[in-house]
């Protein structure tokens, strides 16, 4: 099984350019979410979705964008990026209402100059 | 609200040493309690979990019991290996209906041959 697949790992963009961080995953799960990882603040959660159709706010949500059309797809908009969101950002999901055992994708390393 | 807080890094080990990361939160109730481990290039996966208090966790040699009444759960190893060099995040799930996970920020551990 492939997991949670992220696209792509690595990406460089100017300030204001906008792009779309790729999420899917195979295993049918009806929760997913995004987190960035920053040095020394561990990981927090951007946005997620308990179900196709359904999203909402984490704890650091200003300048993204999220949907979710399909049980598979969670895709993570930067509208007009800034410096500020050079990070790496991880996609999650996990089975059923307990959240209790999360599967990560592997990342993608954002820069912003 | 909740937070997760863990001893500064890194932590350099010989091989077979002896590991305590500590771990200690903050939460309303009683959260399910974690700990994830990233290896270098890759995402998080979980380690082992405890959902009670004195319950004890335990995978891959690894072993973390919940405190309710000093609010930790540290994560110990006996004998640590070379293999066993990653980051390792202590994270927590309250019981109030939000699935999202808070993490601490993470503790590098080296072993060295």
């Amino acid at each position: 099984n492939a997991g949670v697949t992220q696209t792509p790992k690595f990406q460089v963009l100017k300030t204001g350019q906008s792009m779309t961080l790729q999420c899917a995953q195979d295993m049918n799960h009806e929760y997913m979410s995004w987190y960035r990882q920053d040095p020394g603040m561990g990981l927090r959660l951007i946005h997620y979705s308990v179900g196709a159709g359904i999203t909402d706010q984490g704890e650091v949500p200003n300048g993204y964008n999220v949907s979710r059309s399909t049980t598979e797809d969670f895709p993570l908009r930067l509208l007009s990026a800034a410096p500020s969101q050079t990070s790496v950002y991880f996609c999650a999901s996990s089975q059923g209402s307990t959240n209790e055992k999360l599967f990560f994708g592997s990342g993608t390393q954002l820069s912003v100059l | 609200g909740d937070s997760v807080t863990q001893m500064e890094g890194p932590v350099t080990l010989s091989e077979e040493a002896f590991l305590t990361i500590n771990c200690t939160y903050t939460a309303t109730g009683y959260p399910s309690l974690f700990w994830y481990v990233q290896y270098p290039g890759e995402g998080l996966q979980l380690l082992l979990k405890a959902t009670k208090a004195d319950d004890k966790g335990s995978n891959k040699g690894f072993e973390a019991t919940y405190r309710k009444e000093t609010t930790s759960f540290h994560l110990e190893k006996g004998s640590v290996q070379v293999s066993d060099s990653a980051v390792y995040f202590c994270a927590l799930r309250d019981r109030r209906g939000r699935r999202a996970l808070t993490f601490g920020s993470g503790t590098r551990l080296q072993v060295q041959p």
